[in-house]
């Protein structure tokens, strides 16, 4: 597709259960990243991938948190037993060389 | 110390008046800068790349400094819909994570 396309927009999960997320990257794009944003502020890096291979997880908090990029499949992002902490809005990003990042419109997950 | 640091703001300012924002970023290696631009609620959008000999697109500029490392954002004729939270954004590796700036929040009031 031309555009990054993340579902779901929302999401809304009891704390401890299992959220998962997904974003099919721009047609053509090799590299994806994966940002949390909470409450509109600061942008934290979680994963990025080229191509299916892990490229940059400095960012993960690996206990709960797990994500892949499968060939012809959407990417995912996984959180296990999620936190109230975890509620914020996820971006997915795709770039065609890594240089410059193109945004999905996020999914926004709740945890009550 | 962070890696980009942009003053939040809010700056409000008059509809046709000329504002400017700042950022630094603390990586002296840096490869790559942008501007983003983030409305309530939704993703951020590339609003322009960053060129070491400075570049214009109609009314924005913006400009490098690698000796003091920090990009600046010049808006001029600011309209209502120029209303937004800019985010500084820089790729210090290409490949590697981009890291943002918290962002400056503009208010343009008629």
């Amino acid at each position: 597709g031309e555009e990054v396309a993340q579902t779901p927009k929302h999401l809304v999960r009891g704390e401890g259960q299992k959220a998962k997320l997904y974003c099919a990257p721009i047609k053509g794009h090799s590299y994806v990243f994966w940002y949390q944003q909470v409450l509109k502020n600061e942008f934290k890096f979680l994963i990025s991938f080229q191509n299916e291979n892990v490229f940059d997880e400095t960012g993960m908090p690996k206990e709960r948190f797990s994500a892949k990029c499968l060939p012809n499949s959407p990417c995912s992002l996984e959180i296990q037993a999620t936190k109230l902490e975890d509620s914020a809005v996820y971006f997915c990003a795709s770039s065609p060389n890594s240089n410059t990042i193109y945004f999905g419109e996020g999914s926004w997950l709740t945890v009550v | 110390r962070k890696e980009v640091e942009q003053d939040p703001g809010p700056f409000n300012v008059p509809e046709g008046a000329t504002v400017a924002f700042n950022c630094t970023y603390s990586n002296s290696a840096s490869q790559s800068f942008f501007w983003y631009r983030q409305d309530c609620r939704k993703e951020p959008k590339l609003l322009m790349s960053v060129y070491s000999s400075g570049n214009e697109d109609g009314r924005f500029t913006a400009q490098l400094n690698r000796a003091s490392q920090y990009i600046s954002l010049l808006i001029r004729d600011s309209k209502l819909s120029d209303s937004a939270t800019y985010l500084c954004v820089v790729n210090p590796i290409t490949g590697n994570q981009f890291y943002f700036g918290t962002g400056t929040s503009l208010t343009v009031i008629p």
